[in-house]
């Protein structure tokens, strides 16, 4: 265990159906990743947040995704009008900010499944 | 980032030690190495980082040669618990946005 909760840990879903994601950080840390992973891929950068400034996203992060991190603390993350192709593990990970190298915790997971 | 090559799979008998090596020529001289692994349906897991000198901790030790061209992960006494897909990865460091790019790592697997 990290330190790093996600909920739920499985979401199934219809296709164009809405889902939301949770994730709770380690509290100290100030910086939030949201990563998605396809079978038999590594995990892909989706977003990253400062506190609760989103400073980053992907080009994988389609105008259906949107996360937030309200406060600075936990985040979220929709994805409206679900599709086949978003199933996927979504992963959140956290780290304190500063100077030099800062390694990420990453949480367990939530797996989505559209059908 | 720097890209950095694995073999795609490696073996290892438990109890001996398993040596993951990978490459990242193109290596800059403010990027770390990172390592990180991957139990089957978990969330990647930190194991240990390096910019110059060769690290230790308890999980696993880092070397990395003269060049910082390629390093090689080292878990001295692998248990069957270490079958996992390990990732290598370089990455600079400092105050900014720091995502981490992953490959397709190596998939170890620990027998009997």
């Amino acid at each position: 265990d990290t330190g790093v909760s996600q909920d739920p840990r499985h979401k199934i879903t219809k296709r164009g159906q809405n889902v939301t994601f949770r994730c709770d950080p380690i509290s100290e840390h100030n910086r939030l990743y949201w990563y998605r992973q396809t079978l038999g891929q590594g995990p892909e950068f989706l977003t990253y947040f400062q506190n609760e400034a989103q400073l980053e996203k992907s080009r994988l992060l389609s105008d259906r995704f949107s996360a937030e991190r309200p406060k600075g603390s936990f985040s979220t993350l929709e994805i409206q009008r679900t599709e086949q192709g978003d199933s996927a593990m979504y992963l959140c990970a956290s780290s304190l900010g500063g100077v030099g190298a800062r390694e990420q915790y990453f949480g367990p997971g939530t797996r989505l499944t559209v059908t | 980032d720097a890209k950095t090559t694995q073999p795609t799979s490696m073996d290892c008998a438990e109890g001996r030690a398993a040596n993951l090596p990978c490459n990242h020529s193109t290596i800059s001289g403010n990027e770390y190495v990172y390592w990180y692994r991957q139990i089957h349906s978990q969330g990647p897991q930190y194991i240990i980082h390096g910019l110059k000198n060769n690290e230790t901790n308890e999980m696993a030790s880092l070397i990395i040669t003269e060049d910082r061209k390629s390093s090689t992960l080292i878990l001295p006494h692998a248990t069957l618990r270490d079958t996992a897909v390990y990732y290598c990865i370089v990455r600079v460091g400092g105050t900014g946005f720091q995502k981490l790019v992953f490959g397709t790592g190596t998939r170890l697997l620990v027998s009997p």
